[in-house]
């Protein structure tokens, strides 16, 4: 079975400060895609980095980075000077080329952001 | 562009009934797909409609049904509700629903089994 691990539940972190979020994920496709989704308390789903498996160097948009590991199949998270409205529940996800269209999502990590 | 939306935003229904629910897609994607988010399930993927056609069907019992319209607008029906559909559901689109395509999520329908 395709299946994605968010082994954290809930996080915390001060503001300005790094978090990582980790992720596995178990396929045996070799073409796929992994995603990182925000969802705020609106529970709109909003993309925040992706991921082409086929790509060694590790995705980065401003703040977020992943740290990709294909081997270990993990896929985790570094959100770095934390801001208040990073706080979210935060789902991994990955699609492959077979079914393309159907993301398969991990249970979520729900991250909190203190003062 | 507008974004993807979603109709009605919350519904109350009771058990037996049947409901409808409305996706329009970001214009010009034409892939449309549909999950269901409950706090004991997770997000879990319903189908997808692309070009009138349902292409991908996830794990879910004959009553959650769907279509999609020539203008690419989508609706799910669930008929003989139960209390355990009550949860969020989600709509995303996606140009051609390829995998390195980026799929838009809409802000949900929250639909309530009584």
């Amino acid at each position: 079975a395709q299946t994605v691990t968010q082994s954290q539940p809930e996080m915390s972190v001060q503001e300005a400060e790094t978090v990582t979020l980790s992720c596995t994920y178990d396929t045996s496709e070799s073409d796929y895609y992994l995603f990182w989704y925000k969802q705020p308390p609106s529970r709109q789903m909003i993309l925040v980095i992706r991921q082409e498996a086929y790509k060694q160097q590790n995705a980065t948009e401003n703040r977020f980075s992943v740290n990709f590991q294909k081997a270990a199949k993990s896929f985790s998270l570094k959100i770095s000077d934390s801001q208040l409205g990073d706080a979210a529940m935060y789902f991994c996800a990955y699609r492959v080329t077979g079914t393309a269209s159907k993301l398969t999502f991990g249970t979520g990590t729900r991250l909190q952001v203190t003062l | 562009k507008a974004g993807v939306t979603q109709t009605p935003r919350y519904l109350i229904k009771t058990r037996g009934q049947q409901v409808t629910l409305s996706c329009s897609p970001i214009s010009g994607h034409r892939s449309v797909s549909w999950y269901q988010q409950t706090p004991g399930q997770g997000l879990q993927f319903l189908f997808e409609y692309f070009s009138e056609t349902q292409r991908n069907k996830g794990n879910f019992p004959g009553r959650f049904s769907g279509r999609q319209f020539s203008n690419s607008r989508s609706e799910m029906n669930v008929s003989t509700l139960e209390l355990g559909d009550s949860a969020l559901y989600l709509c995303a689109s996606s140009q051609q629903g390829q995998v390195q395509e980026t799929q838009y999520f809409g802000p949900g329908t929250r639909l309530l089994v009584l």
